[in-house]
């Protein structure tokens, strides 16, 4: 069954800084691999994707992932993080179709000034 | 921001009881997802809703169902209200393998 681990619960950087956060997946096949945000009170929205390709993918807001099938990661990332960053981000692995996305328990990132 | 719209935005309900939760899809999309995400979780897939038809279902009993209408947009029924229904639902809609997107949720709460 497919599945999602995040591994850190709570992130703490410095404005201006770079950020990564982690992402493991589990999956029987080629994977869909999805990175959203979410702001307190919001939905999700949605920063990047990966279907099939260039393994570097870029996505909104500065943010790009990297798709490691050899190490089952997705991990995203960002050079330099503005304190409007401060969210919860939760990476989905899905189907083609959207059907049954499963998300991992979210990254609580805090910017500090 | 996205065009779904979720209502209501809160809802305090008892244990045992039945609730409706709305969801209008945007323009142009034909299918709809229900996911429910606890505190400190990430969303759970409850189902998945394409032209008026169940298309998917996850892990969740019989007194979750739903409904989409000929305007694609959606409900969710909760029956027998039970404390660990408490939660943020999201609904989300799409056209057929393309992005989701989200409206801002239901968050109920069963006392």
């Amino acid at each position: 069954a497919q599945s999602v681990t995040q591994p850190d619960i709570h992130i703490t950087v410095s404005e201006g800084a770079s950020l990564e956060l982690r992402c493991n997946y589990s999956y029987g096949a080629t994977p869909y691999l999805f990175w959203y945000v979410q702001s307190p009170g919001q939905g999700l929205q949605l920063l990047l994707k990966y279907f099939s390709g260039d393994t570097l993918v870029q996505g909104i807001k500065g943010f790009e992932a990297e798709f490691k099938r050899s190490q089952s990661s997705f991990n995203l990332r960002k050079p330099s993080v503005h304190w409007s960053d401060a969210a919860e981000y939760f990476c989905a692995v899905g189907t083609y179709n959207n059907n049954d996305m499963r998300f991992g328990a979210g990254t609580r990132l805090t910017v500090k000034p | 921001e996205t065009g779904v719209t979720q209502s209501p935005t809160h809802l305090i309900k008892t244990r045992g009881q039945q609730v409706t939760l709305r969801c209008s899809s945007q323009s142009g999309h034909n299918t709809v997802s229900w996911y429910q995400q606890a505190l400190g979780q990430g969303p759970q897939f409850i189902f998945q809703y394409y032209r008026e038809e169940e298309n998917g279902r996850g892990n969740f009993p019989p007194r979750f169902s739903g409904l989409q209408f000929p305007n694609y947009s959606s409900e969710l029924n909760v029956n027998a209200l039970e404390l660990d229904d408490s939660a943020l639902y999201l609904c989300a809609s799409s056209s057929p393998y393309e992005k989701l997107f989200f409206g801002s949720g239901t968050q109920l709460s069963v006392l």
